[in-house]
Formats: structure tokens, C-alpha cells, sequence
């Protein structure tokens, strides 16, 4: 029963380079988030995903950022001509379904470094 | 790993020592809290919730205690172990955005041996 599966764990991109972050969500998971966390901070939601949908993005910067989730395959982040105040971890988290009181399983997380 | 850092409040405790974490929350509409452990280099992982209609829970060694008076939440660790050593987040889930969780900023957790 494999958790939510992100990869790479590292990844180290130069300035202007971009960024491609995977997530596998738990089989049978059509709801799928991604979350931003600076050193020594909380995580700071950027999308919500379903199925082909972009439900809420109102946590992702507007550009340079896009998410998607297709019918087929993990979930896309993709951060185009990244600048060193990218350099974060990145999770990705999975539920069955939405609303109060659903639990979100979280990946480990990509440690996006910009060089 | 970098949640390990100079700026998270910090609360050391002896081991077999009872912790005590607490968060303030934002958004008096929240009606789902969850507390996360996180350890160096990994994703959060779900420790215990609570509804905004009850004021406790308790699951295995930890219990949650909630005042929506004050939007206060606290999470009590009974006989501290080591590998409790992590840093712990108390999370609020909006009731006009169900979906979203609000992460607080986090206390580190040092268990002496």
C-alpha cells in the first residue's frame, strides 16, 4: 500500500532553468494539493487538483507556476525559470475525498535547491 | 534538515516527561484542526484531530485539547520518547475552503536522553 510518492527528493536547478516536481497520489486518490515550506516555516498551500481540473489555485504564484493533474499519470509542478527564492521543499498531499475532517496523506517532499 | 532551525520556538523536554505544544489558530470559521509531526527531511505526518464541536481527544499517548474562545489548540505528549524528537505543526481546515489546510509556524520537539 504505497503512501503519496514524490520525486526526485533533490533537485538543484540552476537560475532560469525549469523545474518539473512529481507526485504519485495514493491508488485511488482523485484529490491531489500541493504545499510550499520555507526553512523554519509552516506549509503554505498553492493548488488543489482533481482529475484534469484545477479546482483552487489561489496559493500559487501567477506566473512562472502551473499544476496539473492528468487522467493519466502523477500530478505536474512546474516552475519555469526558476529564481533562487524558489529554493523551498515542495509537498504534495492526497485524499479521497474532500471536506472537513478528510485526512490528507503528505509525501516526503521535493527539496528544490536554485543555484 | 530544514525544519531544524534557529527560529522555531523550541521545547526541550526529559524523556518519560509529559510535552505539552501549543498553536493559536486564525480563523474562528475553522472547524477541523489536525495535529502533524514532521522530522527532518520528511513530509508531515497525521498525528490527531478534532472537531470544532468537541473540546478533547485522546488517541495513543496523545491528547488534543481545544478553546475556541481563545482559538487555542494544544497537543499533550504522556512519557516522552525520543523518537517523538521532531517538529510538530497544528493545522486549521477553513469552512469555506474544506479542502485547505492553514499550517501554524511550528514548535520543535528535543527529547533528552
Amino acid at each position: 500500500n504505497a503512501g503519496v510518492m514524490q520525486n526526485p527528493r533533490h533537485l538543484v536547478r540552476r537560475r532560469g532553468q525549469e523545474a518539473r516536481l512529481r507526485c504519485s497520489p495514493v491508488k485511488g486518490h482523485s484529490h491531489v494539493y500541493w504545499y510550499r515550506q520555507l526553512p523554519e516555516e509552516g506549509l503554505k498551500f498553492m493548488v488543489y487538483l482533481q482529475k484534469e481540473n484545477i479546482i483552487d489555485e489561489s496559493g500559487m504564484p501567477k506566473e512562472r507556476f502551473s499544476a496539473e493533474f492528468p487522467k493519466e499519470g502523477p500530478s505536474i509542478l512546474r516552475i519555469q525559470q526558476v529564481v533562487r527564492g524558489d529554493s523551498a521543499a515542495y509537498f504534495c498531499a492526497s485524499s479521497p475525498k474532500t471536506g472537513g475532517d478528510t485526512e490528507a496523506f503528505f509525501g516526503q517532499g521535493t527539496r528544490l535547491t536554485v543555484v | 534538515g530544514e525544519n531544524v532551525g534557529l527560529h522555531l520556538p523550541t521545547l526541550s523536554v526529559q524523556e518519560g516527561d509529559n510535552s505539552i505544544i501549543n498553536c493559536a489558530y486564525s480563523n474562528s470559521a475553522s472547524d477541523y484542526f489536525i495535529w502533524y509531526k514532521q522530522e527532518s527531511g520528511k513530509g508531515p505526518q497525521f498525528i490527531i484531530d478534532i472537531r470544532s464541536n468537541m473540546d478533547k481527544r485522546q488517541g495513543q499517548r496523545v491528547t488534543v485539547l481545544l478553546n475556541k474562545t481563545v482559538k487555542h489548540l494544544s497537543l499533550q505528549i504522556a512519557a516522552t520518547q525520543p523518537g517523538d524528537s521532531a517538529v510538530y505543526f497544528c493545522a486549521e481546515n477553513p469552512r469555506d475552503s474544506s479542502y485547505k489546510l492553514i499550517f501554524g509556524s511550528g514548535t520543535r520537539l528535543l527529547v533528552r536522553p
